[in-house]
């Protein structure tokens, strides 16, 4: 069956403009994970959602990072005014949100920021 | 808070050589303990994981880890490595009471030579 899928793979944007990551869950799966993996910092969660509600954004690194689900399904990540310590590989995530399941790791996508 | 720790960044070892991946990890409460591989250019995928049981937990491929609640440890180890397991290997950790995220250690390079 399908995994998880990310767009786009690639984005490259100047500073001070906002971008969209979006991520498509695997169908069936409740829970929904955001993670930044870039150097020198390993791999940092930002967000969890549990359907469409977010009861964890205890990553997020500033207010310009927010996020949103809907229909329990898709999931976009949005950066405003980005910065140049916002270039990383963003991760998605899902589960099917049962104790100790294994999250499905989507492929990335590759922000940039020049 | 939870932390997880890889104490080696990389690991340099010959084909059919043994390999041990050090994880230590730190926690107040009972912990659900995994390991990801990342082989170049592909996300992330599940290696193995320890909910709970025997402490002594193997993968298709081989590898095996062992949950030393006394030490806070949860070590990989592959008894002979193949040129085909150089990727990036990530101990992770979750509270074993919840679905929330994955917290990550900073990842050891393994890097298999001929």
């Amino acid at each position: 069956g399908a995994g998880v899928s990310q767009s786009p793979s690639n984005k490259v944007t100047e500073k001070g403009k906002d971008v969209e990551l979006r991520c498509d869950p695997i169908s069936g799966h409740t829970a929904l994970y955001w993670y930044r993996q870039s150097l020198g910092q390993g791999l940092e969660f930002l967000i969890y959602f549990q359907g469409n509600s977010a009861p964890d954004k205890s990553g997020l690194p500033s207010d310009r990072f927010s996020a949103e689900r809907t229909g329990g399904s898709v999931s976009t990540l949005t950066i405003q005014r980005t910065q140049q310590e916002d270039s990383a590989v963003y991760l998605c995530a899902s589960s099917l949100a049962r104790e100790g399941d294994e999250q499905f790791f989507g492929p990335g996508t590759r922000l940039t920021v020049l | 808070a939870q932390s997880v720790t890889q104490l080696d960044s990389q690991v340099p070892v010959f084909e059919e050589a043994p390999v041990e991946l050090r994880c230590n990890y730190s926690s107040s409460v009972s912990v659900y303990l995994f390991w990801y591989v990342q082989y170049p250019n592909q996300g992330l995928q599940l290696l193995l994981k320890y909910l709970s049981g025997s402490t002594l937990v193997e993968s298709i491929n081989g590898f095996e880890a062992e949950f030393n609640k006394s030490q806070t440890s949860f070590h990989l180890r592959k008894p002979s490595v193949h040129i085909s397991d150089t990727a990036e290997y990530f101990c992770a950790v979750t509270w074993s009471y919840n679905t929330d995220k994955l917290i990550f250690g900073t990842g050891t390079r393994l890097q298999v030579f001929p």
